[in-house]
């Protein structure tokens, strides 16, 4: 079991370009969520996911899209990245459990850079 | 709306020191709580939750009790290891949710 992965782990992007993060689970978990974490501003979450075909609006959306194809995937994409977008990204997985408790399962994060 | 207040950090001990990390939350009905732990450069895993009042989550000699009476779940350890050194989140799934509400998370550095 690998749990949560994140690709890529680093990334620099220049001011108005543009990439995807990938998060993919193999715990068969049905809801994924997009977060970033910065200096003193502990979690926040931009998007997330109660199922395969469907995403929506966190507390942080602006400037980011969200796909989710496949019930495993769960895709962050920047459109043009601003340097406001520096952050290091955290996906997570749920599932309602045993004890109906939902703890998430982190990835290990991608640090991006946009200068 | 619900929230999660932690103690400012960072925290500093030396090794064999006892830990409090004091959390106090707010919300509706009976929501599940817990501690989430991040070592430095990885993601945050969970180290112990309580799902209903009066539980004591424990894990690697944590513990911490849902106390509903005074919506509180201070996470303590009776002596704490360079190993501790970490960020503490505290964090709770409100009541019908699926979403957590994490608190600001509060560094703690163990000295040898």
């Amino acid at each position: 079991n690998a749990g949560v992965t994140q690709t890529p782990k680093f990334r620099v992007l220049k001011t108005g370009q543009s990439m995807t993060l990938l998060c993919a689970q193999d715990m068969n978990h049905e809801y994924m969520y997009w977060y970033r974490q910065d200096p003193g501003m502990g979690l926040r979450l931009i998007h997330y996911s109660v199922g395969e075909g469907t995403t929506a609006k966190g507390e942080v959306p602006d400037g980011y899209n969200v796909s989710r194809l496949k019930k495993q995937n769960f895709l962050l994409g920047l459109e043009s990245a601003a340097p406001s977008q520096t952050s290091v990204y955290f996906c997570a997985s749920s599932s309602p459990g045993t004890s109906g408790s939902y703890e998430q399962y982190f990835g290990p994060g991608t640090r991006l850079t946009v200068t | 709306g619900d929230s999660v207040t932690q103690m400012e950090g960072p925290v500093t001990l030396s090794e064999e020191a006892f830990l409090t990390i004091n959390c106090t939350y707010t919300a509706t009905g009976y929501p599940s709580l817990f501690w989430y732990v991040q070592y430095p450069g990885e993601g945050l895993q969970l180290l112990l939750k309580a799902t209903k009042a009066d539980d004591k989550g424990s894990n690697k000699g944590f513990e911490a009790t849902y106390r509903k009476e005074t919506t509180s779940f201070h996470l303590e350890k009776g002596s704490v290891q360079v190993s501790d050194s970490a960020v503490y989140f505290c964090a709770l799934r409100g009541t019908g949710g699926f979403k957590t509400i994490f608190g600001a998370g509060t560094r703690l550095f163990v000295k040898a």
